[in-house]
């Protein structure tokens, strides 16, 4: 069983279109967070879900906008693509501050 | 604030070599700090934690790091580097003050067979 799955792996997608991110962890962990990682590896958290309520929320244009049904899924859903949103987005989860667990990555190419 | 600093962005090390990757953290209170690892098209896998205790603590595949309080680091090492060590590697760090894990830029590791 994988412990923190997203759909898709792969996105590609035009300028302007609307597209979600689906994250799902069966690890009963009460930490779900977004990391983007550009393509210089660098890993930046966009927003962090305690218990289903926002807790942190970085310097993340409007466009992205998550929403947390409960506390086992994290979805990401980004409005009017733009070619600087091209990235590998990686869902995360945690218990109490203890190790985040990684999903395997959704690679979002905006052309 | 709360930051992580890799001051190693790219190592090259032949195999068998000795490897010390470097980290230290800003926050001033408690810490829990974590090594990571990611293979060439992969996620990011855990190597090694530390939360509290012995602050030597010991990962998988070799590795380990020790907590130097006073420094404020947390520095990775494997006395003997392998091919496939090949990859990039992320120190972090959870405070609970920010509620978030803070990842450093990363360290790109190259082992030459």
């Amino acid at each position: 069983d994988t412990a923190v799955s997203q759909t898709p792996k792969y996105l590609v997608t035009q300028m302007g279109n609307d597209k979600s991110i689906k994250c799902e962890q069966n690890l009963g962990h009460d930490t779900m967070y977004w990391y983007k990682q550009d393509s210089k590896k660098f890993l930046k958290i966009m927003f962090s879900y305690n218990n289903k309520e926002l807790i942190i929320n970085e310097t993340v244009p409007n466009r992205f906008s998550p929403k947390s049904p409960d506390k086992a899924h994290l979805n990401l859903h980004i409005n009017s693509l733009e070619l600087g949103d091209s990235a590998v987005y990686f869902c995360a989860s945690s218990y109490q501050g203890r190790e985040a667990f990684f999903g395997q990555g959704t690679r979002l190419t905006v052309v | 604030a709360q930051s992580v600093s890799q001051h190693n962005h790219h190592v090259i090390l032949s195999e068998a070599a000795s490897l010390e990757l470097g980290c230290n953290y800003s926050y001033g209170g408690t810490v829990n700090l974590f090594w990571y690892v990611q293979y060439p098209g992969q996620h990011l896998q855990l190597l090694l934690k530390y939360f509290s205790g012995d602050p030597l603590v010991k990962g998988i595949k070799g590795f380990e790091a020790e907590f130097i309080k006073s420094k404020f680091s947390f520095n990775l090492r494997k006395p003997s580097v392998q091919w496939s060590d090949t990859a990039e590697y992320f120190c972090a760090a959870f405070s609970g003050g920010y509620q978030k894990v803070t990842f450093g830029t990363g360290t790109k590791l190259q082992v030459i067979p």
